[in-house]
Order: structure tokens, then sequence, then C-alpha cells
């Protein structure tokens, strides 16, 4: 399978504020995407995930939107607060699961 | 449940010298990865298994790093010789039935190669 590009690499946005992180795919097979969480020197998380037959999902400040025609899907925080701050990755998967490079988040107070 | 196991915890060895790295995926989990996270970047997928057999293994390097998984249950992971670059934290995941669900990861093992 082929990897999955994300950006920014690095994100800082004031406390309260929205922070948008964007992934991109080649693989027109892949069909899940999910983002993990991991905080320093912890395991990475999931926080959230959709599918390819949804355009976007929500839970509570998080929410994950899928362009399936421009191959490209988005993590959307919204209220940011300094918990929030962790590096992001992205995922797809189709026969197997690859991830992003990640993109470090710090929320300021 | 119990979560993915994994061992060691950290490991240092010197370049050119061999470690092995054990997990014990959650109960009845098909799916099992091994990933290498280099610090600051992604993890990087170097085998996949479904149940005994290898679905992916196009990113490991195979003049050095093998992968078993016994009887479809725990997996090794060796490295024989260890180089510089090899330093990482090496993560293993399952999930219960394929790549279309969530992964579990465990504490990973931190390999420092001197």
């Amino acid at each position: 399978g082929e990897n999955v590009e994300q950006h920014p690499s690095t994100l800082s946005v004031q406390e309260g504020d929205s922070a948008v992180i964007k992934c991109t795919y080649s693989d027109s097979a892949s069909n899940y995407f999910p983002w993990y969480k991991q905080e320093l020197g912890k395991r990475p998380q999931l926080i959230i995930d959709i599918r390819s037959n949804v355009g976007e999902k929500k839970d509570q400040r998080i929410a994950v939107t899928l362009n399936k025609t421009a191959k490209h899907f988005s993590l959307h925080i919204t209220e940011t607060q300094p918990e929030d701050s962790a590096v992001y990755f992205c995922a797809r998967g189709d026969n197997d699961m690859r991830f992003g490079a990640g993109t470090r988040l710090t929320v300021k107070p | 449940e119990a979560g993915v196991a994994q061992s060691p915890r950290y490991k240092i060895i010197e370049k050119r010298q061999s470690v092995a790295f054990w997990c014990n995926p959650i109960s009845g989990h098909a799916t099992l990865y091994w990933y290498q996270q280099i610090l600051g970047q992604g993890p990087k997928l170097l085998i996949q298994f479904q149940n005994n057999g290898v679905v992916d293994d196009s990113q490991l390097p195979k003049d050095r790093f093998s992968a078993e998984r016994l009887k479809g249950v725990d997996s090794t992971l060796k490295i024989q010789p260890a180089k510089l670059e090899d330093s990482a934290v090496y993560l293993c995941a399952s999930s219960r039935s394929g790549t279309n669900e969530k992964l579990f990861f465990g504490s990973g093992t931190q390999l420092s190669v001197l």
C-alpha cells in the first residue's frame, strides 16, 4: 500500500481557537481513515475514525471530514485546550494500515 | 480486557549485535502489526500478520529484520545485525479482524543502538 501525506508538521494555536490537520492519500482502495493522538512518551490512541461511505463524523470537539474525490481527509479540533497538545497522526487502511508523519499541536494558554 | 503486551521496555545494544522483541496481542485479535517509530516521525509499518500469515512486509529490511507469529498468537521481531539507524521505538499493535478497525498499541520497546 501507499503511504499518506500529512500537513502541517507543527501547529501552534491559542487556547480556544480551532486547529485543522490535513492528510492526503493516493490509493483509491483505501476505505478507513483513523486519527491517533500520541502524548509524549506514550502509545498512540485512537481519537476518531471515518469510513469511506461517510463524509463527516463528529465527536464533541473533534470532527473528521473526508473528500473521496480529492483523496484527502482532515481533523478539526474546536475550542482547543492545553490538554489537546500532543502529536496527531492520520492513517489510512485498506490491505494494510499506514500512518502519516504526524503533526505536533501546541495549544498555548 | 488486557492490553497488548510488549517486552522488553528498553534495550541498549552495540551495533552488529542482535536483539529480539516480543509481543502478545489482545486475546482473540487476528491482526498483528509491528511498527518502527523513529523519534519525531510517524509509525512505519514493518510487517502485518493476519493470524499466522504475512499480509504486508514490503517495508521490512529483510536482510537484517525477521518476524514470526507462532500459532497466530504472539509474535517476535528480530534484528540481526543491528545498525545505528535502527534506534527507534518498536510498537506492536493488534486489531480484532483487519485493517478497518481500531488498532490497540502496546507500550513499545525503545531500542538504542550504540
